[in-house]
């Protein structure tokens, strides 16, 4: 079982909408908490970061939410745009000690349609 | 003004090749990553180069030999390539003491024949 788990796993939205992806983790203790997002054919884009300290980060229309005790995050996309559909990536960083290496999960991959 | 580029972007070969992709990157940084991407989206980890010496290798077979003429470089070279090995290899770079804040490549998807 992966460490770090994401749903949906895939979502279609109409233009305009809202839409909520949710991340659970169980690496723990972790440094931070990170959202990418990956267009297709490109690398990975960082979109939020969070210290296990902060509940909530926003980026524009993206908000990201944080529950350190539940190990639950969540990213918020308002009014969607078509130039949103990509995936999304939950990235945790243990806290090592050393260098972190990062844990992804699988993302979920959005769609957003006219 | 490209951060971290790689090249090529496609790579179609067959079984048995070898074959070289090259990263590059121009943010100062001095660590630098490789991962793997499968078909299942997980980003995995395969080396980590910290100002031209090796701090992190994953279980990764050793026909994967990275490396890392000067810091601002990591090469990905592979020995008698596997079907397995079809993925999209993203490189990544870094400052040491923020490897949590890691920038990454467009990719190179490696289609093994």
């Amino acid at each position: 079982k992966n460490q770090v788990e994401q749903s949906p796993q895939s979502l279609i939205i109409l233009e305009g909408k809202n839409c909520t992806l949710q991340c659970n983790y169980t690496v723990s203790p972790f440094s931070n908490l990170r959202w990418y997002k990956q267009d297709t054919g490109r690398g990975p884009v960082s979109l939020t970061i969070m210290t296990f300290s902060e509940n909530t980060k926003s980026n524009g229309r993206y908000t990201a939410t944080l529950d350190a005790d539940t190990k639950q995050s969540s990213l918020h996309i308002t009014a969607s745009q078509l130039s949103d559909s990509a995936s999304y990536i939950c990235v945790v960083s243990p806290f090592s000690g050393g260098y972190n290496k990062l844990i992804f999960g699988a993302g979920t991959r959005l769609a957003v349609h006219p | 003004d490209t951060a971290v580029s790689q090249t090529p972007k496609y790579l179609v070969t067959q079984m048995g090749n070898d074959k070289s992709i090259k990263c590059e990157q121009n943010l100062g940084h001095d660590t630098m990553y490789w991962y793997k991407q499968d078909s299942k989206k997980f980003l995995k980890i395969m080396f980590s180069y910290n100002n031209k010496e090796l701090i992190i290798n994953e279980t990764v077979p050793n026909r994967f030999s990275p490396k890392s003429p000067d810091k601002a470089h990591l090469n990905l070279h592979i020995n008698s390539l596997e079907l397995g090995d079809s993925a999209v290899y993203f490189c990544a770079s870094s400052h040491p003491d923020r490897a949590y804040e890691q920038y990454f490549g467009p990719g190179t998807r490696l289609t093994v024949t």
